[in-house]
């Protein structure tokens, strides 16, 4: 399988608790972007690498959230003494590079869906 | 995506064709999409439209865009069951150099037998 794919897909944890998520893009992909979708809601943006660099975080992202992609591969989304509010799912997402076919489009992984209780 | 609305439901007959509507508000929007979602699966590419397009067709699928009036369609044709799912209109904007997309609410479609 070659799509985009995410680790866990689903974590269940306390509050308070910090939580790891992964994501392995399309391999040839050089643009990774991490969403969060809430029950009844579209995607929304929280932050964009390009190769390694991370090159816009949304106002979403608070201080508690952390995001990396050291070698330009796979990336992880790290949210530190969870809150009920973070109860979501997080969508990661990797498009190509500029003069690619793939540099318009967005394909998206399975999600991880993450529950505070 | 208070700036890309859509109708949350519609449902239709098996066989009928569907349309989807989907309202945005920036006209610096150059790619159109429409994603579909299952249950907790992620969301599916199934097709976009560059904004200096008004029509594109992909097998049962058709995108009709209205750049005057800001409005984007997608038809499906011969609904089958299968094709129930949440679909999310999404838009790029110009100045997103990193090509983040700002999606809708979504319309669920339901296809009754």
């Amino acid at each position: 399988d070659t799509g985009v794919s995410q680790d866990p897909r689903h974590k269940i944890t306390k509050r308070g608790q910090n939580v790891t998520f992964r994501c392995d893009p399309i391999s040839e992909h050089n643009r990774l972007y991490w969403y969060r979708q809430t029950l009844g809601q579209g995607p929304e943006f929280l932050t964009y690498f390009q190769n390694e660099a991370q090159l816009e975080k949304s106002r979403l992202l608070s201080d508690r959230f952390s995001a990396e992609r050291p070698k330009g591969s796979f990336s992880t989304l790290e949210i530190q003494r969870t809150e009920q509010g973070d109860s979501a799912m997080y969508l990661c997402a990797s498009s190509g590079q500029i003069g690619a076919s793939s540099y318009n489009e967005q394909f998206f992984g399975p999600g991880t869906r993450l529950t505070v209780l | 995506g208070e700036d890309v609305e859509q109708s949350l439901f519609l449902s239709v007959r098996e066989g009928d064709s569907s349309v989807i509507n989907c309202t945005y508000t920036d006209s610096s929007s150059t790619y159109l999409y429409w994603y579909k979602q299952e249950p907790g699966a992620g969301l599916q590419l199934l097709t976009y439209i560059f904004s200096n397009m008004d029509m594109k067709q992909d097998q049962r699928l058709t995108v009709l865009l209205n750049k005057k009036d800001k409005h984007l369609s997608l038809r499906i044709a011969d609904t089958q069951t299968g094709d129930s799912a949440i679909y999310f209109c999404a838009e790029k904007r110009i100045y997103n150099q990193g090509g983040k997309l700002i999606f809708g609410q979504g319309t669920e479609l339901s296809v009754k037998p």
